[in-house]
């Protein structure tokens, strides 16, 4: 079963850090495109981050660019996201998405983990 | 960074309904376009990519037409299973953006 699971989520005070990782079960992860998406309570969807197959390209929403690293370990088939001097407007759940094909494009993202919470307060 | 502007924001309707929801990118993006449904407290799930390609195991009432900058997703005959916010999101360049989300109630 092609599965993503999503851990490291918590409450963190404002200009804290957090660590949030994605394990990927059932499919070959270093084919793939990966990436983080974020929903705030109440909120609409938004795009975080993309790292390429080898990690090679990155790619950030600006209001996360100089705090938050995506990256990726394909040998233990696991995403993460390094999130650094968070805010309350990070305060979302985090899900790690795969795009439904393999290769140099992504045609948007259909595999979905269940998300974590992060929750930015004092 | 391209906008995309998702309307109606919210819509009510019944069982069987044809129900149309639209997205308007501020620049052409050719077909590189997704659209999703998310239902209360569960991940997005993907329904149509490269504007109008149906992802395997969705049913044929969805459909998607649309290329440039404007994009349409439509319900042939509302199923009781479909009542729940659908964005788009376009993929043609980094930063990708999503709609503002349409909320499919019931009527």
């Amino acid at each position: 079963e092609v599965q993503l699971v999503e851990s490291g989520g918590g409450l963190v005070q404002p200009g804290g850090s957090l660590r949030l990782s994605c394990a990927a079960s059932g499919f070959t992860f270093s084919n793939y495109w990966m990436n983080w998406v974020r929903q705030a309570p109440g909120k609409g969807l938004e795009w975080v981050a993309s790292i390429k197959q080898d990690g090679s390209e990155k790619y950030y929403v600006d209001s996360v660019k100089g705090r938050f690293t995506i990256s990726r370990d394909n040998a233990k088939n696991s995403l993460y996201l390094q999130m650094n001097s968070l805010r309350a407007e990070d305060t979302a759940v985090y899900y790690c998405a795969r795009p439904p094909h393999l290769g140099e494009l992504q045609n948007g993202m259909d595999v979905w983990g269940q998300g974590t919470t992060v929750t930015v307060s004092s | 960074a391209i906008r995309i502007t998702q309307s109606p924001s919210s819509l009510s309707a019944s069982t069987g309904d044809r129900v149309t929801i639209t997205c308007r990118a501020s620049q052409v993006i050719s077909s590189y376009l997704a659209w999703y449904q998310q239902k209360p407290g569960k991940a997005p799930k993907l329904l149509i990519y490269a504007a109008s390609t149906l992802q395997s195991g969705v049913p044929s009432r969805f459909s998607g037409s649309g290329s440039g900058t404007d994009f349409t997703l439509t319900i042939s005959c509302l199923q009781s299973e479909d009542f729940a916010t659908y964005y788009c999101q376009h993929y043609y360049s980094y930063p990708w953006t999503f709609g503002q989300g349409t909320k499919v109630e019931i009527k």
